[in-house]
């Protein structure tokens, strides 16, 4: 697509229930890229996909918190049993390629998913 | 452990206003630095800095990189209320490309 696409663009959920957030990053992007922004917190990055690996998981905050992409392209956020912590912004971000792989491009952002757990 | 600091955290000026906006960061691994201009949820890209000293200028909007002494800065002459907005830095690590990002200056420019 043109850009990133992200859904839903809101999610209410109850304490304790799962929910999924998808990630649709600009075709032929191999990178992509989770972050979460909390209320009055700067971006903190979560998960890094080259094509369907996840060399780094090391920002998930929790056995809670898993993804997984497909096919090179979409990417699924899926959190487990949700706790009122969780309730943050979502943000997903593609680039071309990683810095290791080439010359790095930059990064697109969606607009994310605005999580709240009540 | 790797860190982006940004300051002010935030600032309020008027129209016809010049701003800076500061940036120091130790990040292992450094790769390039970025800057965004986020409104409402959708980051959007201004500059990407990678060698020292080199200004990058876009309209009213520059910045400029010194990575000797670990801080970039990003200034905006003459102020519209359009660039009201939180002003993010992030510094790209490593072959991954994580980002580190500070938690921003909020911008408020006033009529």
């Amino acid at each position: 697509g043109a850009g990133v696409s992200q859904s839903p663009s809101n999610k209410v959920t109850e304490k304790g229930k799962d929910v999924e957030l998808r990630c649709d990053p600009i075709s032929g992007h191999t990178a992509l890229y989770w972050y979460r922004q909390s209320l009055g917190q700067g971006l903190e990055f979560l998960i890094y996909f080259q094509g369907n690996s996840a060399p780094d998981k090391s920002g998930l905050p929790s056995d809670r918190f898993s993804a997984e992409r497909t096919g090179g392209s979409v990417s699924t956020l899926t959190i487990q049993r949700t706790q009122q912590e969780d309730s943050a912004v979502y943000l997903c971000a593609s680039s071309l390629r990683s810095p290791g792989q080439g010359a790095n491009y930059g990064y697109t952002f969606g607009s994310g998913t605005r999580l709240t757990v009540v | 452990e790797d860190k982006v600091v940004q300051s002010p955290l935030s600032l309020v000026v008027h129209e016809g206003d010049t701003v800076t906006l500061n940036c120091s960061y130790e990040v292992t691994n450094f790769r390039s630095l970025l800057w965004y201009k986020q409104e409402k949820k959708a980051p959007t890209f201004l500059f990407m800095l990678t060698s020292s000293g080199i200004e990058k200028k876009s309209g009213r909007l520059s910045s400029i990189l010194d990575k000797k002494e670990l801080f970039s800065i990003l200034n905006i002459t003459a102020t519209q209320t359009g660039d009201s907005a939180v002003y993010l830095c992030a510094v790209v690590r490593g072959s991954q490309g994580n980002l580190i990002f500070g938690k921003g200056t909020k911008l408020s420019v006033k009529p």
